[in-house]
């Protein structure tokens, strides 16, 4: 039973280029959560999709940050023209169901992203 | 700002030693939950306490709860080498998926 699986896990990125952070999530999942998480802190929401819903993104910055989770395919967490602040590691957790019954969250590897 | 905040930042122990580390936070929460990373890897779920428990036992985890302080504790007992990891509280504030993470309690286990 495959877990949540994210790619790339490492990508390299120049100043002003476009990272693109993929998720799919487990089996029976329908919700996925983006996370991020800086050198040294723990991790940040940013954003909270259902199959072609975006519920929840408060936690995404305004500008440059994009994410879907189409009815086909991967969910995607987009970040344009980055910045050396966008490097981190990015993490994709799912859930079965609506949060708040069981209250765990499965996690990806993540996808570590550096700005040159 | 963060919600929990693990203390030690780092803990360095010897194998059979027992590892505690504890999390504070700032506002009521309906459950909180520990996770464990190795380097470079993703988030493992360890176990969770809900607001209205103050001990739960998972295996060789304890894990307490005061809501009066605030505060949870972790204790691994017997540590193994494979213990070695970083180990990060979440807080769930309003029974949703914005899980509050702290930064982090690194623990080496000596063979």
């Amino acid at each position: 039973n495959a877990g949540v699986m994210q790619n790339p896990r490492h990508l390299v990125r120049r100043r002003g280029q476009e990272a693109r952070l993929r998720c799919s999530p487990m089996k029976g999942h329908s919700h996925v959560y983006w996370y991020r998480q800086l050198p040294e802190e723990g991790l940040k929401f940013m954003v909270y999709l259902q199959k072609e819903n975006i519920i929840d993104e408060s936690g995404m910055p305004k500008e440059r940050f994009s994410a879907e989770f189409p009815k086909e395919g991967p969910s995607i967490l987009r970040i344009q023209q980055v910045v050396r602040g966008d490097s981190a590691a990015y993490f994709c957790a799912s859930s079965p169901i609506a949060w708040g019954n069981t209250g765990e969250l499965f996690f990806g590897e993540g996808s570590r992203l550096t700005v040159l | 700002s963060q919600q929990g905040e693990e203390d030690p930042q780092a803990l360095s122990i010897q194998e059979g030693e027992n590892a505690t580390m504890n999390c504070s936070y700032k506002t009521s929460i309906n459950n909180l939950q520990w996770y464990r990373q190795n380097s470079g890897r993703g988030l493992v779920h360890l176990i969770l306490i809900r607001s209205n428990e103050r001990e739960k036992h998972s295996g060789r985890l304890r894990v307490t709860l005061d809501t009066s302080k605030k505060s949870s504790s972790l204790l691994i007992t017997a540590s193994r080498a494979a213990d070695t990891a970083s180990y990060f509280c979440a807080t769930d504030e309003s029974n949703d998926y914005k899980l509050s993470f702290g930064a982090g309690t690194t623990v080496t286990v000596r063979a």
